[in-house]
Parts: C-alpha cells; sequence; structure tokens
C-alpha cells in the first residue's frame, strides 16, 4: 500500500503568488488533515476534512487560506498571495473511518522569497 | 485545551529499554493519550494510543497512570533508528468520527548512544 502522498515535496514561491499543495490520502482513508509546522517547532493544526466537507478549520488562518478535499481527486491546501511568514512545511495526514492513528506524508517545504 | 509536558530531551543506550514520561494533569476523561515521533526532515510517526488501560504494540507500548494524569511510552530495546523528537498529545475525538484534533508540542528529543 502507498503511503500518503503529497506533492511537490518542496515549492519555492515569491510574494504574492499563489502556492497549492497536493495531499493523495491513503487507500481506503476518507479523512484529511493538514498541519504547519514552522523552524523548530511543533506541528500545529489547521484543518480536518472528510470528502467534499470540511469538519474542522479552527487551525486555518482566517485570510488566504483554503483547503478542499473534493469527491474525486487529491485534497489541496490554496495559499493565496504567499507572504515570508508562510514559509514552513505543510504536512498532510490521513485516517481510515473509525480513527486508529494518523499517518502523516513525507510533507511540502514552502519557500516564501 | 489540555496540555502535556514532556521533558525536552532524553538519552539512552542502544538496545536498552527506554521509558519516555508524559504529564497531562488536566486531561479529561474523554480525551486520548496519543505518541508519535517525528525524525529529521519527516511527517510523524504514529507510535501508540490509548485511553484508560496499558496498550502494546509492534512498535512500544504505553503504560498510563490510574488517575491518568500521567503516562509513559516504553521503547523495549532501543536502536539508533528510534533517534526522534517523541511527541506525547491529548487528542480532542470528533464525535462520532473515530478520528481526532491533534495538538502537538515541542516533544522530547530522544538520542540513541551507540
Amino acid at each position: 500500500n502507498a503511503g500518503v502522498m503529497q506533492n511537490p515535496r518542496h515549492l519555492v514561491r515569491r510574494r504574492g503568488q499563489e502556492a497549492r499543495l497536493r495531499c493523495s490520502p491513503m487507500k481506503g482513508h476518507s479523512h484529511v488533515y493538514w498541519y504547519r509546522q514552522l523552524p523548530e517547532e511543533g506541528l500545529k493544526f489547521m484543518v480536518y476534512l472528510q470528502k467534499e466537507n470540511i469538519i474542522d478549520e479552527s487551525g486555518m488562518p482566517k485570510e488566504r487560506f483554503s483547503a478542499e478535499f473534493p469527491k474525486e481527486g487529491p485534497s489541496i491546501l490554496r495559499i493565496q498571495q504567499v507572504v515570508r511568514g508562510d514559509s514552513a512545511a505543510y504536512f498532510c495526514a490521513s485516517s481510515p473511518p473509525g480513527g486508529a492513528g494518523e499517518f502523516f506524508g513525507p510533507g511540502t517545504r514552502l519557500t516564501v522569497l | 485545551d489540555a496540555k502535556t509536558t514532556q521533558p525536552n530531551s532524553m538519552e539512552s543506550n542502544e538496545e536498552e529499554p527506554v521509558h519516555l514520561p508524559c504529564n497531562h494533569s488536566t486531561i479529561s476523561g474523554t480525551d486520548y493519550i496519543h505518541w508519535y515521533r517525528q525524525l529529521p526532515s519527516q511527517g510523524p510517526e504514529y507510535v501508540i494510543h490509548g485511553l484508560t488501560s496499558n496498550v502494546n504494540n509492534r512498535m512500544a507500548s504505553l503504560a498510563i497512570a490510574e488517575d491518568r494524569k500521567s503516562s509513559t511510552l516504553i521503547l523495549h530495546r532501543a536502536t539508533l533508528r528510534d533517534a526522534a523528537v517523541y511527541y506525547c498529545i491529548l487528542g480532542i475525538a470528533y464525535s462520532g468520527a473515530g478520528s481526532y484534533q491533534l495538538t502537538f508540542g515541542k516533544g522530547t528529543k530522544l538520542s540513541v548512544i551507540p
């Protein structure tokens, strides 16, 4: 079984551009979570989605950030008009219905110049 | 918010058992105790989780105090590959979904000495 896949692994954007981060959950997993990790810090929860639904977005910044998990295809975390403070590692995790732990992807490292 | 307290760092000799402590004195009755670990430049890896009873799996054991205000992750024989940051997390369960909101702290950085 393939694990959680994220792409790209590294993304460089200039201030003001858009960043799109993709996450393909493990086969059979219908729950997706996004986290952000700033350098030398722990992961911060951003959003929890199930297919076509946002369940909990309490960790999402109010502006410029959005997430979706469509019926078909990967989950997308979108950051509009990126700023230097958005530079971080963004991790996606998935879990099956009924729980049993979250399985994390390798992360996307976003660098904003 | 329920929070956990862990030592910043610990050392262990290779092939010896490791006991990683975690205090969570404000835990509520429905909070599950989760442990994850993160190797450098990688995503976190699930280790184990439990509610009240001690738990064992192929990676580790989780010993939960009777009052649930503390727990200990036990690695039975540390290897060099176990060197990582270990996070003790109180997962807030989403009703009916079997999933949890996890809040990661700074964790314990475990070094394994050959």
